[in-house]
């Protein structure tokens, strides 16, 4: 296992279509966490996982994303209705668990979504 | 609500001198985690150097390594013979009870040969 993977790394949708997005983590990591990067900005929080939980999700995960992790293994996050406010690098994250581990975060090459 | 500033949008340096780079925090816990992650061009975000609030000593990797001001909340990154490779994004993230990172708006750095 060589790092975070992510799929697909780019994705261009029409307005008001949903995307779906995977995230595959380090295999030995059970902290799985979701990150919104745009233009010039550093990456924004969106939600977490622990194992198959999710523990945390950020105010701006609107109720058009959602986001599940079945198995604690790979997770998905998906954008309903995408508007083009949406367009951003989204980036997935894992972490082993624990005091110093789960802060350790290992990032993916994001997938990056265009919204016409 | 913790914050991260990073006041110096780029920096520049010539090649093999030394360049530092400057990040706050605000939070109001004692035990947190302070990281500095390097970003290239359309390229994927790699962890530079991480430090844990109760250690008094400065984390130091090869060329990399911070001054950690607890007590004024203040992470900076002194990068020692920089090199052409070090030219990216550099962000400074908390790690606090939360869980999450949270990260400032990235310092651009290029390197001049």
């Amino acid at each position: 296992d060589t790092g975070v993977s992510q799929d697909p790394r780019h994705k261009i949708t029409k307005r008001g279509q949903n995307v779906t997005f995977r995230c595959d983590p380090i295999s030995e990591h059970n902290r799985l966490y979701w990150y919104r990067q745009t233009l010039g900005q550093g990456p924004e929080f969106l939600t977490y996982f622990q194992n198959e939980a999710q523990l945390e999700k950020s105010r701006l995960l609107s109720d058009r994303f959602s986001a599940e992790r079945p198995k604690g293994s790979f997770s998905t996050l998906e954008i309903q209705r995408t508007e083009q406010g949406d367009s951003a690098m989204y980036l997935c994250a894992s972490s082993l668990d624990g005091v110093t581990g789960a802060y350790e975060q290992y990032f993916g090459p994001g997938t990056r979504l265009t919204v016409t | 609500a913790q914050t991260v500033t990073q006041s110096q949008p780029e920096m520049s340096v010539q090649e093999a001198e030394t360049v530092t780079l400057s990040c706050t925090y605000d939070t109001s816990e004692s035990d947190y985690y302070l990281f500095w992650y390097k970003q290239p061009p359309s390229r994927q975000m790699i962890l530079v150097i991480r430090q844990e609030a109760y250690k008094q000593q400065n984390a130091t990797e090869n060329r990399f390594s911070v001054n950690f001001q607890k007590a004024a909340k203040s992470f900076s990154l002194k990068i020692s013979d920089s090199q052409l490779g070090d030219a990216a994004m550099y962000f400074c993230a908390f790690g606090g009870s939360q869980g999450n990172l949270i990260f400032g708006k990235g310092t651009k750095l290029s390197v001049k040969p």
